[in-house]
């Protein structure tokens, strides 16, 4: 079946890096994709990976695959304050290409 | 640029009232997706549409029904509300890609 897990909290000190993890079931997934929320706010696309990759690095941003694990992790260097909200990570499945979405990691930032 | 527009923002209805939430895509984006996301919780797929044909069906109950337009806009239409349908509706647009716009949200309110 399909199912998208991700740790539910993460703190961190304002210019750390962050790591947040997630795994997946379904290894039929080409792309998985990482998405930022803030409080009331809409679902923002940070980065994504295709599944025959196993990095991407975008800026601040880096994507690790394992897909021997099905393991997804979003590293964020040098967090800012302003990175607090909640990641969720989502693969894309079937032939509709919709997305199953992760219950999502709440990341705070302490000044 | 032109982005994914959804109406309206909010919404409060009483139970077993109808709703009807718009999406408008990004231009020439053929795919609509619509998203339920319950408070705390993980975005939940509930149905999609291609070239104004459903291409896929998750939990969308059989009160909700939608469709797209020959615009490729697509309503979602709720009827015999119930106070757990009370949630943040997403539509996300796509167009061959291997990304999903979303749109800001429409977030309704069943008192």
């Amino acid at each position: 079946g399909e199912d998208v897990e991700q740790s539910l909290f993460l703190s961190v000190r304002e210019g750390d890096s962050s790591v947040i993890n997630c795994t997946y079931t379904d290894s039929s997934s080409t792309y998985l994709y990482w998405y930022k929320q803030e409080p009331g706010a809409g679902l923002q696309l940070l980065t994504y990976i295709f599944s025959n990759m196993d990095m991407k690095q975008d800026q601040r941003l880096t994507v690790l695959l394992n897909k021997k694990d099905k393991h997804l992790s979003l590293r964020i260097a040098d967090t800012q304050t302003g990175d607090s909200a909640i990641y969720f990570c989502a693969e894309r499945v079937g032939s509709s290409y919709k997305l199953i979405f992760g219950s999502g990691t709440r990341l705070l930032v302490r000044p | 640029a032109a982005g994914v527009i959804q109406s309206p923002r909010h919404l409060i209805k009483e139970k077993r009232e109808t709703a009807t939430l718009k999406c408008y895509p990004i231009p020439r984006h053929d795919t609509v997706y619509w998203y339920q996301q319950g408070p705390g919780q993980d975005p939940q797929f509930l149905i999609s549409f291609y070239e104004k044909m459903q291409s896929d069906k998750g939990s969308i109950p059989d009160r909700f029904s939608a469709q797209q337009f020959s615009d490729y806009h697509s309503e979602l239409n709720m009827s015999s509300l119930e106070l757990g349908d009370s949630a943040l509706y997403f539509c996300a647009g796509a167009g061959g890609t291997n990304e999903q716009f979303f749109g800001p949200g429409t977030r309704l309110t069943v008192l």
